[in-house]
């Protein structure tokens, strides 16, 4: 099982690009990695996937090097609603989609 | 679409009794995931059904949690009896396919032993 290290906390600002990092060291050739986002009393909620290079969607980016042991997450310009722990998972493609959440990083925007 | 629908929301209950929890994944989903959650740990997969055939239960405590998958849609988590370590947010989700797949998360029941 592909394991994800991350940042417990971050702190930033509004306004600010943030970028989360993870690391995943023994990711298999067909993973692919995600990451979700959680809200207090929520459930996480699906952020973007990437496999390789870079993934863009309307609210995040996705930097995968070449040797795709880790991933980077972007949100630019983060508001207070960013508020949130992101979590960095990389799925078992031949296993059928296994996740295995990590601790996830607690992000915290201020004003 | 409409998200994954669970109930209740909330449910207290005392060691050794019984408790249920069900989910209604979004329409066409053919994999269904539970998960626990602790405060302040990530989700920990439970169960994961591909339509009414489990997948991969080897993290259900099987002496004392239950869970189906009636026809592929609906599906009932069952905790019989509870231990306080059960104290958590049971969480339901569901996607289109069997890997690689976003899932698509309800907002859970959060259940307390008293």
């Amino acid at each position: 099982l592909a394991k994800t290290t991350q940042p417990i906390s971050m702190d930033s600002y509004e306004g600010q690009e943030v970028n989360i990092t993870c690391s995943h060291n023994n990711i298999a050739t067909n993973d692919y990695i995600t990451w979700y986002q959680q809200f207090p009393s929520q459930g996480p909620r699906f952020i973007i996937q990437g496999y390789k290079t870079k993934v863009t969607n309307e609210v995040a980016s996705l930097f995968i090097p070449a040797d795709r042991k880790s991933s980077t997450l972007s949100l630019p310009r983060v508001s207070l609603s960013d508020t949130a722990v992101y979590y960095c998972l990389v799925g078992e493609g031949n296993q059928g989609g296994k996740l295995i959440f990590g601790q996830g990083t607690e992000l915290s925007v201020k004003p | 679409e409409a998200g994954v629908a669970q109930s209740p929301r909330y449910k207290i209950i005392e060691k050794r009794q019984s408790v249920a929890f069900w989910c209604n994944p979004i329409s066409g989903h053919a994999t269904l995931y539970w998960y626990q959650q602790i405060l302040g740990q990530g989700p920990k997969l439970l169960i994961q059904f591909q339509n009414n055939g489990v997948v991969d239960d080897s993290q259900l405590p099987k002496d004392r949690f239950s869970a189906e998958r009636l026809k592929g849609v609906d599906s009932t988590l069952k905790i019989q009896p509870a231990k306080l370590e059960d104290s958590a947010v049971y969480l339901c989700a569901s996607s289109r396919g069997y890997s690689n797949q976003p899932q698509h998360f309800g907002d859970g029941t959060r259940l307390s032993i008293l």
